[in-house]
């Protein structure tokens, strides 16, 4: 079935250092990559997306970048700060339609001040 | 956007019994998912809350454990069958707003089964 993997399962960074994290997706068919930021006993919330005619997204200190043919995708974050730990998701899906999204297994980000 | 609201917040449960959750729209949504999410882990889909029609479930997830409902376009509900301690987990609803694809969340449901 589908899957996604994602890695380090945990990342420690110091603040205005970089961190970035990384996906592999299994579904070929997969067009719509968000990311989501899971901060402690809050709901997943989206922070930036990518679509598969894209090879890079970039808002703020926020940047995603999307290898098709490698099925690879990645979220970067500079200049990190401590608001910035928390748990990120990647997520990976067909798009609209009621196709499902599928999550992948979560990093936890912790930026030391 | 959406604003979901999802009830109860969190309940402590005797095996055995059953607790329905609830998740309410504040628009109409074409789908709603019901996810799983154990304390440090990732967010497993049960199922998908059709509209008029059974739900779809995934593997793993049965409809007898699992029973949902869809009776309109803003609302739906989770029920947690016959629980034991395995099923102590963080309950969330989602909706994907039509024509977009980013996953709303409601504030999910904590479940504590003793």
């Amino acid at each position: 079935g589908e899957n996604v993997e994602q890695h380090p399962s945990t990342l420690s960074v110091q603040e205005g250092d970089s961190a970035v994290i990384k996906c592999t997706y299994s579904d070929s068919a997969s067009n719509y990559f968000p990311w989501y930021k899971q901060e402690l006993g809050k709901r997943p919330q989206l922070i930036i997306d990518i679509r598969s005619n894209v090879g890079e997204k970039k808002d703020q200190r926020i940047a995603v970048t999307l290898n098709k043919t490698a099925k690879h995708f990645s979220l970067h974050i500079t200049e990190t700060q401590p608001e910035d730990s928390a748990v990120y998701f990647c997520a990976a899906s067909r798009g609209t339609g009621g196709f499902k999204t599928i999550f992948g297994a979560g990093t936890r980000l912790f930026v030391k001040a | 956007s959406a604003v979901i609201s999802q009830k109860p917040s969190r309940d402590i449960c005797q095996r055995g019994t059953s607790l329905t959750i609830q998740c309410q729209v504040d628009s109409q949504v074409t789908m709603m998912f019901w996810y799983r999410q154990q304390p440090g882990q990732s967010l497993t889909l049960i199922a998908t809350a059709n509209q008029g029609s059974e739900a779809t479930y995934e593997s793993g997830f049965v409809i007898d454990k699992f029973p949902i409902s869809r009776p309109n376009l803003t609302f739906s509900t989770l029920t947690v069958s016959n629980m034991s301690p395995e099923d102590s987990s963080i309950y969330l609803c989602s909706v994907e707003i039509s024509g977009g694809t980013e996953a709303f969340f409601g504030q999910g449901t904590r479940l504590t089964v003793v």
